[in-house]
């Protein structure tokens, strides 16, 4: 089953603006990661947010964790064309066994970022 | 470099075959993902594996089946009973944690002819 959902499911903008796209979950987690996916090709990992963090910066990127909300949101600075690509948020569920958890990928959002 | 190799990069299958995808990585991961992309629906998860000789189903398991004989190895097999198998496939892998993140192959795109 998919928990994370994000939104938009896509996105254009101009290159040198910044881009925000948000991730909704349902359960407790242990972290949430943003992934991001070239046309054709594997997912790439970009940064991870431990579920008692509540902001990451990583270069242009930025992620956020609102726990009380159950969202995350994604922001990628002075984008690019070369930031087009399809972007997914996943979710480590916190399982109170502690056995070993897997991800749960969303949906992802298209992003088009014009020259 | 370590990483994630996934072959063929295409694949065609003709109705009530079988093909068998490979997925073999030198990162010393314990654990190994399959994963199916269509268009719109992100990925679902097909089987995964924690450790050598030992495997679970994940959320679209029928008709496909998998082996992990191997730490470096976990091959797909789409069986003639998986009706519509045309798809983008995703192998990955990771440490016990996923605190390190999944690595991902390249994927193979498997048309059925």
């Amino acid at each position: 089953s998919q928990q994370g959902e994000e939104d938009p499911q896509a996105l254009s903008i101009q290159e040198g603006e910044n881009a925000t796209m948000n991730c909704s979950y349902k359960t407790s987690i242990n972290n949430l990661q943003w992934y991001r996916q070239n046309s054709g090709r594997g997912l790439v990992h970009l940064i991870l947010i431990r579920s008692n963090e509540r902001e990451k910066h990583s270069g242009r990127l930025r992620v956020t964790l609102d726990t009380s909300k159950k969202s995350s949101s994604l922001l990628i600075t002075a984008s690019r064309a070369a930031d087009t690509a399809s972007y997914f948020c996943a979710t480590d569920p916190f399982y109170f066994t502690g056995a070993n958890s897997k991800l749960t990928f969303g949906k992802g959002i298209t992003l088009s970022v014009r020259p | 470099d370590g990483g994630i190799t996934q072959s063929p990069k295409y694949l065609f299958r003709k109705e009530g075959q079988n093909v068998t995808l490979s997925c073999e990585q030198n990162l010393n991961h314990d654990a190994m993902y399959w994963y199916r992309q269509d268009p719109g629906q992100g990925l679902r998860l097909i089987y995964y594996s924690q450790i050598v000789n030992d495997f679970q189903k994940g959320d679209i398991a029928e008709g496909y089946s998998v082996s992990r004989e191997k730490k470096e190895s976990f091959p797909l097999t789409v069986t003639s009973a998986q009706k519509n198998p045309t798809a983008f496939y995703l192998c990955a892998s990771s440490l016990p944690s996923t605190f390190d993140g999944y690595t991902f192959g390249s994927g193979t795109r498997l048309t059925v002819v």
